[in-house]
């Protein structure tokens, strides 16, 4: 079973579009985020939760909101899709709101905005 | 100055050679650390955590230098499944949130 699942794997999608990716975890973490990975390999966070609330809020624009139904799922939704979100986007999920936790990543939606 | 800098490489090492990376992190309030290793087109994954003491693992040892500001991954005796990127990762708790910054990666490519 896998512990973080992400869908799609793939997206590619026309400028403008709104797009979203899913993230699910089976091992009951308390804790859940957002990455971007650019094409020089830069991976930054975009957003943390912890227990379906928002705890961490990077300088990301709007278009993108995160939602979590509950703490085992948080999803991203992207509005108004630019060239510039084209990346590969991780979801990551850790035991608790704790900085020594280890993060346990997704295989990653490769996002291509033509 | 970035918050988190790794010397992105690319290292070509013989097999069996001895390699070693450093990290260097600018916010002197940083208090946790980690090493994760990246496969192409892979998701990350935890190599291993960073001591204060300095750790080991089979034939990875992580060290901490918090008066330079600095972690270090050593790899002995190097396989060719050590091939992957190292991402440096450095955790910075502030009062509500920790602030989790990931090194942009050193490529490591060992040859036969």
């Amino acid at each position: 079973d896998t512990a973080v699942s992400q869908t799609p794997k793939y997206l590619v999608t026309q400028m403008g579009n709104d797009k979203s990716i899913k993230c699910e975890q089976n091992l009951g973490h308390d804790t859940m985020y957002w990455y971007k990975q650019d094409s020089k390999k830069f991976l930054k966070i975009m957003f943390s939760y912890n227990n379906k609330e928002l705890i961490i809020n990077e300088t990301v624009p709007n278009r993108f909101s995160p939602k979590s139904p509950d703490k085992a799922h948080l999803n991203l939704h992207i509005n108004s899709l630019e060239l510039g979100d084209s990346a590969v986007y991780f979801c990551a999920s850790a035991d608790r709101l704790s900085s020594y936790n280890e993060q346990f990543f997704g295989p990653g939606t490769r996002l291509t905005v033509l | 100055r970035k918050e988190v800098e790794q010397d992105p490489g690319p290292f070509n090492v013989p097999e069996g050679a001895t390699v070693a990376f450093n990290c260097t992190y600018s916010n002197s309030a940083s208090q946790s650390f980690f090493w994760y290793r990246q496969d192409c087109r892979k998701e990350p994954k935890l190599l291993m955590s960073v001591y204060s003491s300095g750790n080991e693992d089979g034939r990875f040892t992580a060290q901490l230098n918090r008066a330079s500001q600095y972690i270090s991954l050593l790899i002995r005796d190097s396989k060719l499944s050590d091939s992957a990127t190292y991402l440096c990762v450095v955790n910075t708790k502030y009062s509500s949130a920790s602030k989790i910054i990931f090194g942009s990666g050193t490529r490591l490519s060992i040859r036969p």
